[in-house]
Order: C-alpha cells, then structure tokens, then sequence
C-alpha cells in the first residue's frame, strides 16, 4: 500500500524560531499534498493544499507568510512554520494523493509540535 | 495497533433516503473520534468531531454516535441530497491518528 511519512514525528522549539516539517510519499508520486492541523480537542482542519510545481493554495484564516508551503517534487513537500508562537502548538499532519482516476489520501502519522 | 475499519466502502441511495455509515476501530483507548467529507481531488472537510467522553454529536442533518465499547461510531445522515455525494471518512485520535478507508456515498436525484 501508499506510504507516506512525515518527519519529524514531534518537535519542541522555542518562540521566534523557524521549524520544518517534511512529509513524503515513500513508494508513489503525489501530484497533491495536503497539509491539516488539529489542536487540542479541536477539530483536524485543513490547512492548504499544494501541487507539485505550483503554489499552494491556502484555506482561509491560514497565514500563507507564515506557513511556508513546497512542493518542489512528486514525492516531497515540506511545511515551514515560521517566527513560531506558542499558539501554533499543534498536530501537523499531511496527505498525499496521486490524482489521476483516483482521490484517495494516504495520510502521515503526523507531527507534533510543540513551541515554548 | 489501532485498526480502523468502514463498512460499507460504497453506497448509492436515492434522493431523500436516510442512511447510516459505520465505522469500526479495535483500540478503544481514544481521545476523540472525527468523521469527515472528502470530494474529489480536495482536502478533507471536518463534519463532526466527538471527544472520547462523548456519545453523540449533531450537526444539521448529521448525526455521529460514537460507542468506544464496542469500538463502534455510526454517522446517520438523513433526507439524503445529491451534494451529499462524496467519500466519508473516519479517524480515531490516540497519540496519532488512524484513519479509516473510506465509504462512497452516491445520491441519485
């Protein structure tokens, strides 16, 4: 089956620094990736979506500045969360899909991460 | 491991049915269970969420039950529409999440 991995799987920093998470699809080319959060006790939201080459698309009330989305090949995307803030404590998770005939998402175990 | 299982993985109803999605999962050591809507080539859409201390959970005409016993939750959706045509999803949250597979729903007009 479709793999996808993220790393890393949870991250502590301190406030004002910059954190990347990679999410890649290990055995098939994903054409979209999807980044979701859920904080505690809150719904999993999504995020943005991103195609490989383009520019993600971002849900509304996302800041696209300070969640720096790339999707530069078919099987890596990377979210940066930049100048973080203790408030972007979160569970981080990603999807990757191959399109084509088929929608299915195959999903990350997620990160979680926790700022200081 | 968790495992989380949806029965069915498709569905075709028509226009104003009632019906109800199941979804099964073997750990019951959860913190909440979640159903969500996926339409083609689109992210996940959050459609309920229920905390592990919860039972059930409403929104419009859905309705998500959710039994950690039995490791069962069902989401009940009534007078069925054709916009309601999508793939939903289940997910159970313990220290990551595990999602379901998935049913395909169809409303026929």
């Amino acid at each position: 089956g479709a793999v996808v991995s993220q790393h890393p799987s949870w991250v502590i920093c301190k406030s004002g620094t910059s954190v990347k998470i990679e999410c890649r699809s290990l055995d098939f080319q994903a054409t979209t990736m999807f980044w979701y959060r859920q904080f505690p006790k809150q719904s999993l939201m999504l995020m943005a979506t991103s195609n490989e080459g383009s520019k993600a698309t971002y849900e509304q009330g996302v800041e696209k500045d300070k969640f720096l989305i790339n999707h530069a090949s078919l099987t890596l995307s990377t979210l940066t969360v930049t100048s973080a803030h203790p408030e972007d404590s979160s569970f981080y998770i990603c999807s990757a899909s191959w399109g084509g005939n088929t929608d299915t998402q195959y999903f990350g175990p997620g990160t979680r991460l926790t700022v200081l | 491991k968790q495992e989380v299982t949806q029965i069915p993985a498709a569905l075709s109803v028509p226009e104003g049915e009632n019906l109800v999605l199941n979804c099964s999962f073997t750990d019951s050591a959860i913190y909440n269970l979640q159903w969500f809507r996926q339409d083609p080539g689109k992210g996940l859409t959050s459609l309920l969420l229920i905390q592990s201390s919860q039972r059930e959970q409403t929104s419009g005409r859905l309705n998500a039950s959710l039994d950690k016993s039995s490791g069962r939750s069902t989401l009940y959706i009534a007078a069925s529409q054709p916009g309601d045509s999508a793939t939903y999803l289940c997910a159970v949250s313990g220290n990551q999440f595990y999602f379901g597979t998935g049913t395909s729903l169809t409303v026929i007009p």
